[in-house]
């Protein structure tokens, strides 16, 4: 079946660090891919997203470029916030399947000032 | 302004008694999805509908029931409630599909007693 990996959190950064949160995936197709971010007591919202191989998602700072080749989406941010601790999920869907998305486990980051 | 509402935002129940969550759209959208998002699971999916009376199960459908008798509202129901569906619960819609941008409701959190 599908899958989403995340990296594991929760990760803390101090404020203007460089941020990466590891996406990896497994799909039997052709999957577009999203990060979503949730804030404190919010639901999701979505980030970026890309819906194909070597398409980068880009938003508020953030990226992640679709890599087909390691099955990857990896989230970057040059430097962050205090504003962007939140958490943060990694999620695809297939164009085979108009119904389904399956999420990662989310990694929740920090950012201290 | 266009969003995804949900009622209650809490609950607390017992075992066995049934109970509705209501959700509800006003952006037009076809596709609805129920969530439930628990401690180092993520998000797993319950429910989908790609349109009016068109319903389809996700990863966790045990113990759920959805209808979609209009457009705009997507109703979970929990005939029996027990302890292990005490979670996070989260709604989304989007236009027509899962590939697309997936609006969230704030959440119901339900406990389960």
């Amino acid at each position: 079946g599908n899958s989403v990996t995340q990296m594991e959190g929760p990760v803390t950064l101090s404020e203007e660090a460089f941020l990466t949160i590891n996406c990896t995936y497994t799909a039997t197709g052709y999957p577009s891919l999203f990060w979503y971010v949730q804030y404190p007591g919010e639901g999701l919202q979505l980030l970026l997203k890309a819906t194909k191989a070597d398409d980068k998602g880009s938003n508020k700072g953030f990226e992640a470029t679709y890599r087909k080749e390691t099955t990857s989406f990896h989230l970057e941010k040059g430097s962050v916030q205090v504003s962007d601790s939140a958490v943060y999920f990694c999620a695809l869907a297939l164009n085979t399947n108009a119904g389904k998305s399956t999420f990662g486990d989310g990694t929740t980051l920090t950012v201290k000032p | 302004e266009a969003q995804v509402t949900q009622n209650p935002r809490y609950l607390i129940t017992v075992t066995g008694k049934k109970l509705t969550v209501t959700c509800s759209q006003n952006m037009n959208h076809e596709y609805m999805s129920w969530y439930r998002q628990d401690p180092g699971l993520g998000l797993r999916q319950i429910y989908y509908s790609m349109n009016v009376e068109v319903t389809d199960k996700g990863d966790v459908p045990e113990g759920y029931k959805v209808s979609r008798k209009e457009k705009r509202n997507f109703p979970l129901i929990l005939e029996s409630p027990s302890p292990n569906q005490t979670s996070l619960y989260f709604c989304a819609s989007s236009f027509e599909r899962a590939q697309e941008t997936q609006y969230f409701g704030p959440g119901t959190r339900l406990l389960v007693l």
